[in-house]
């Protein structure tokens, strides 16, 4: 079985300020695992994902994330926050040799507030 | 690309009663999952199917059932419907060769009272 653990419900930052949001997973076999950022009444977007390679990931808007295995954590950070990046944020985990079969296993999720 | 697209938007319902969500994915991606995510809380994955054969599922009663037809569109169908099943329900769907790569649509809302 996988989980996902994202510390922190609500996070609020200062525009220009680092984004640091935590996540931690649970996995018996190697993960794969995503970044998605939903916006109000909209579906996920994908921002960054591990699958295998350089553990350091790059995304979209700015964003990266570092794969540390012996800490079994998946932080996501971004340089300068920007009052656009106020969402929810979720982390997700899935099995290296799923196939995709055993869908993605998600956090409860972040709450991202720009403050200005 | 154009995207998935689901529909209605939203939808009320009325408890026992059965309901069907639509979803249309981009040509090519023959492989669509469906989602539950009640408010405040994270995606659950309820299945997944590929070249319209269900080939993963997750923690949900029988009563949650699917199909994905030849065009790449699919449903969701849930029968009896519950209180509790009122969520955001999310298709997504990926092509070959994207390494989960998934594509969300924007989701049905679903109220059942």
């Amino acid at each position: 079985a996988q989980s996902v653990t994202q510390l922190g419900s609500h996070v609020s930052v200062s525009e220009g300020a680092l984004v640091l949001l935590r996540c931690n997973y649970s996995s018996s076999v190697p993960p794969y695992l995503f970044w998605y950022v939903q916006y109000p009444n909209q579906g996920l977007q994908l921002l960054l994902k591990y699958t295998t390679g350089a553990t350091l990931v790059k995304g979209i808007n700015g964003f990266e994330a570092e794969f540390k295995k012996s800490e079994t954590s998946f932080h996501l950070t971004k340089p300068s926050a920007h009052m656009s990046d106020a969402a929810e944020y979720f982390c997700a985990v899935t099995r290296y040799s799923g196939g995709g079969a055993d869908g993605l296993t998600f956090g409860k999720g972040t709450h991202l507030i720009i403050q200005p | 690309e154009t995207g998935v697209t689901q529909s209605p938007t939203h939808l009320i319902k009325t408890r026992g009663q059965q309901v069907t969500l639509r979803c249309s994915s981009q040509s090519g991606h023959n492989t669509v999952s469906w989602y539950q995510q009640a408010l405040g809380q994270g995606p659950q994955f309820i299945f997944q199917y590929y070249r319209e054969e269900e080939n993963g599922r997750g923690n949900f009663p029988p009563r949650f059932s699917g199909l994905q037809f030849p065009n790449y569109s699919s449903e969701l169908n849930v029968n009896a419907l519950e209180l509790d099943d009122s969520a955001l329900y999310l298709c997504a769907s990926s092509r070959p060769g994207q390494n989960y790569g998934y594509t969300f649509g924007s989701g049905t809302r679903l109220t059942v009272v």
